[in-house]
């Protein structure tokens, strides 16, 4: 079946700082989705891409779905505290039986020490 | 506005019994699904409904039942737990025109 490669799988943030992570896949999507995970619920959606090289921004959130269709990345600007979170990519095929989703692993957010 | 709603929150079950995790959507979504969420591998899907009386397959159905009667409410039932179904428990919900999932807060159980 599909696979969706994202990385890194950790990362340590300072405020203020610009952090990057990005998904990879094997085979094509219709549409890149970027969801964000807080501890005892369920993601949330932040970014949503529905054309190759779309670049979109949700406040201090940019993502862009690759040119190719089997990669997005998703940036960070700025970041606070409240970024700490677990974010997962998410591919979709079109017209996909049930709008049923691929998810990456997740990139997990933690704050320097 | 309530969206996607499971219970229990949490549950610990022993090896053998029976249960049936619930979840229901009061946004009148054509396809509900269920997730299962294991540490380092994202969430995968186990079965999904694009509509009450309509249900297929995900990724990883084996253990699992699921039935929708209404389009409210789709629960996942698990006849005979086993130790590697302990995992972290996702419902989602869609329009059936397309458009992104909307996800409960989980269900996190323990098979001992």
């Amino acid at each position: 079946g599909q696979q969706l490669n994202q990385s890194p799988q950790s990362m340590f943030i300072q405020e203020g700082e610009d952090v990057s992570m990005n998904c990879t896949s094997s085979s094509i999507f219709n549409t890149w989705l970027w969801y964000k995970q807080d501890p005892g619920e369920g993601p949330v959606l932040l970014i949503a891409l529905y054309k190759a090289g779309e670049l979109t921004s949700n406040g201090r959130l940019t993502a862009q779905f690759g040119i190719t269709r089997k990669d997005s990345f998703l940036n960070i600007s700025a970041s606070i505290p409240s970024d700490v979170g677990i974010y997962f990519c998410a591919g979709q095929l079109f017209k996909a039986a049930g709008n049923k989703l691929t998810f990456g692993g997740g990139t997990r957010v933690l704050v320097k020490p | 506005n309530a969206g996607v709603t499971q219970t229990p929150k949490f549950q610990v079950l022993k090896t053998g019994q029976s249960m049936t995790l619930q979840c229901a959507q009061d946004m009148n979504h054509e396809y509900m699904s269920w997730y299962r969420q294991d540490p380092g591998m994202g969430l995968r899907l186990i079965h999904y409904s694009v509509g009450a009386g309509i249900t297929d397959q995900g990724e990883v159905p084996n253990g699992y039942n699921v039935s929708r009667s209404t389009t409210e409410d789709f629960p996942l039932r698990l006849l005979s737990a086993a130790p590697s179904q302990t995992s972290v428990y996702f419902c989602a919900s869609s329009y059936r025109g397309g458009g992104p999932q909307h996800f409960g807060d989980g269900t996190r159980l323990s098979i001992l």
